[in-house]
């Protein structure tokens, strides 16, 4: 799996967007991103993920970069529990079965 | 409602008592693991499987044990924990072709 690296913090005004962004500059052509978010000590949960193209669901959005080295994940309107981790994982859509997860960006949205 | 759920959520044991933490998920998947998180040392993962019968080492596998003998449930075994395995666990479940996973709740566990 292609490293990935993300800011270790950011923060963000409540009911602006959130633009965090992931660098995966070795990353292979059938190599996908996906984005997790942990709020505090829950258990991760899965946002968004593509190969290419840039993608959309009622969560966020993520865009890539058309040399696919790095990407962004945009909450269009932060709210105070948007605050937590977001991980950055790339990988290929195989059976294979270890996984790892980086440290992340704690992303902290303030009133 | 596709879950995945862990028993117990919070549990505080002695050191050398075995336990057994529960995995259980509805969505029918092959894939499921347990990871544990430490402050600083981020999301850990102990064990994986990836079907019925079938199961292997993740990064830290020292002190555990899993079995899967059925495809929802997949127990996390401590047969003689100590303090250091003081942690919290989560369990996770996907489908086969996809990194698209599902946590449960997690298992904030105590060896005293």
């Amino acid at each position: 799996d292609a490293k990935t690296t993300q800011p270790p913090s950011m923060d963000c005004a409540e009911g602006r967007a959130a633009n965090l962004p992931c660098n995966h500059s070795t990353i292979s052509g059938n190599e996908y991103v996906y984005w997790y978010r942990q709020i505090h000590s829950q258990g991760p949960q899965y946002i968004i993920h593509g190969l290419k193209n840039n993608e959309t669901n009622e969560m966020a959005s993520l865009i890539i970069t058309e040399d696919r080295k790095s990407s962004t994940l945009i909450l269009p309107h932060a709210t105070l529990r948007d605050t937590a981790v977001y991980y950055c994982i790339v990988r290929v859509n195989t059976n294979a079965g270890k996984s790892t997860f980086g440290d992340g960006t704690t992303l902290t949205v303030k009133p | 409602e596709a879950q995945v759920t862990q028993n117990p959520r919070y549990l505080i044991t002695v050191t050398g008592k075995k336990l057994t933490v529960t995995c259980s998920q509805n969505m029918n998947h092959e894939y499921m693991s347990w990871y544990r998180q430490d402050p600083g040392l981020g999301l850990r993962q102990i064990y994986y499987s990836m079907n019925v019968e079938v199961t292997d080492k993740g990064d830290v596998p020292e002190g555990y044990k899993v079995s899967r003998k059925e495809k929802r449930n997949f127990p996390l075994i401590l047969e003689s924990p100590s303090p250091n395995q003081t942690s919290l666990y989560f369990c996770a479940t996907r489908d086969t072709w996809t990194y698209e996973q599902y946590f449960g709740p997690g298992t904030r566990l105590t060896v005293t």
